[in-house]
């Protein structure tokens, strides 16, 4: 199994502001996703991280508010632009790949006021 | 601190009983199913997975059965213990488990002693 570690694990951000998350991978992998889960509910996911090239983004979510990147096989950031209290959520990465099933990271709580 | 599965509906058991966990999933074409355990401040927890050309599959204590006719998947705890309550969600995928996950709305299970 993949060992995925999130930074921050939480903050309090100010809103108006951005925060970038950073998921890091101790193997490669070919898959990485980045989902929000909303305080009490399910997990939705926002993008794909492609590497090399731009993320393939869900229904409702768009670069400009959720900018991914993923330089390489083992790691890729979130941002999040412009926050509002609605974007108070937490955040996970998860991997997947070939013969292995997906993996989440603990996921970033994040508050905003 | 925010409650993963605060909203959701809760499955009340007492310790040794059996838990059963239905999930009834959205898309006839998945063909990987995925059962996770999230407990309060942590990511998603791999437990169990199911491929649509099975029916069954068992695990140490789990077993996962897909009903592909009715699209309903069910999660059963044997002898259920005190850590095993948590929020409980199951997930599908098209073209195995390397792509993008659609996660239901999940169910806590409280165990009572």
């Amino acid at each position: 199994s993949a060992v995925i570690s999130q930074k921050p694990s939480r903050d309090i951000c100010q809103r108006g502001t951005s925060l970038t998350i950073q998921c890091q991978v101790d193997s490669q992998v070919t898959m990485m996703f980045w989902y929000r889960q909303q305080p009490g509910q399910s997990l939705t996911l926002i993008a794909t991280a492609n590497q090399g090239s731009e993320a393939t983004y869900e229904s409702g979510f768009v670069i400009d508010k959720f900018p991914i990147s993923r330089p390489n096989l083992t790691f890729s950031t979130l941002t999040v632009s412009n926050m509002s209290p609605e974007d108070s959520s937490i955040y996970l990465c998860s991997v997947a790949g070939d013969l292995t099933e997906a993996f989440f990271g603990q996921g970033t709580r994040l508050t905003v006021v | 601190g925010e409650s993963v599965g605060l909203h959701l509906p809760t499955l009340s058991v007492q310790e040794g009983d059996n838990s059963i966990i239905n999930c009834a999933y959205s898309n006839s074409a998945s063909d990987y199913f995925i059962w996770y355990k999230q407990e309060s401040g942590k990511g998603p927890q791999f437990i169990i997975d199911i491929r649509s050309n099975m029916d069954k599959r068992q695990g140490q204590r789990v077993t996962v059965l897909l009903n592909k006719t009715v699209k309903h998947l069910s999660l059963q705890i044997a002898a259920t213990q005190p850590g095993d309550s948590a929020v409980y969600f199951c997930a599908e995928s098209l073209h195995g488990g390397y792509n993008k996950l659609i996660f239901g709305a999940g169910t806590r299970l409280a165990v009572h002693p």
